[in-house]
């Protein structure tokens, strides 16, 4: 079975304060890619990795940056966190090619930006 | 814009019937769907997928159909359960990329 673990379910951070997210995954997937999920909004990709120490941008990547310093684990840093910040974060991730683009999620981080 | 949508934000069945969820596509590129179920408070979970070569796959209680020729795919749960109570979303790939595209989601409740 796939797994990918979040550092935390629930968090709750100042307004400007650095907030570091992380996501492992153990089957040894190239992509890995963060998404926050707002109600209404649905799945919105924040930023992919495709291999180590490559990062791609995704739809809504302002306010926002990652690190992906080795394979398993992808990070994403919210440089000052705002209110606006405020969602469900969701890791997931995926091999590479053809007829394996399935996402595997993590159980997500619900974070409180006050 | 959202190139995947659903045709029904909410669904409300009764314990036993048989469940359809629907969600309509626009990219003729697409090759790959995907079926997730996100119960509360959870991850998305991978229920089921079909390729763009196939019309229908089934699996255990659910199947999946495609439609190509209205950009149709449909998710159907055979003897729905309280345990289905969640909100299911289809996702899209388009041959070549690694991302998927997320429908908005369809919210199934099951009452006993």
């Amino acid at each position: 079975d796939v797994k990918v673990t979040q550092s935390s379910r629930y968090l709750v951070k100042r307004t400007g304060e650095k907030v570091f997210l992380e996501c492992v995954q153990d089957m040894d997937h190239e992509n890995m890619f963060w998404y926050r999920q707002d109600p209404g909004l649905g799945l919105r990709l924040i930023y992919f990795s495709y291999d180590v120490k490559m990062k791609e941008k995704g739809d809504i990547p302002e306010g926002y940056s990652v690190s992906r310093e080795k394979k398993e684990r992808f990070s994403l840093i919210l440089e000052s966190a705002s209110t606006n910040q405020t969602s469900m974060y969701l890791c997931a991730s995926s091999t590479f090619g053809a007829g394996q683009e399935t996402q595997y999620f993590g159980p997500g981080t619900r974070l409180l930006v006050l | 814009g959202e190139s995947v949508g659903l045709h029904l934000p909410t669904l409300s069945v009764q314990e036993g019937d048989n469940s359809i969820i629907n969600c309509a596509y626009s990219n003729s590129a697409s090759d790959y769907f995907i079926w997730y179920k996100q119960e509360s408070g959870k991850g998305p979970q991978f229920i089921i997928d079909i390729r763009s070569n196939m019309d229908k796959r089934q699996g255990q209680r659910v199947t999946v159909l495609l439609n190509k020729t209205v950009k149709h795919l449909s998710l159907q749960i055979a003897a729905t359960q309280p345990g289905d109570s969640a909100v299911y979303f289809c996702a899209e790939n388009i041959y070549g990329s690694e991302k998927l595209v997320f429908g908005k989601g369809t919210k199934l409740t099951v009452n006993p």
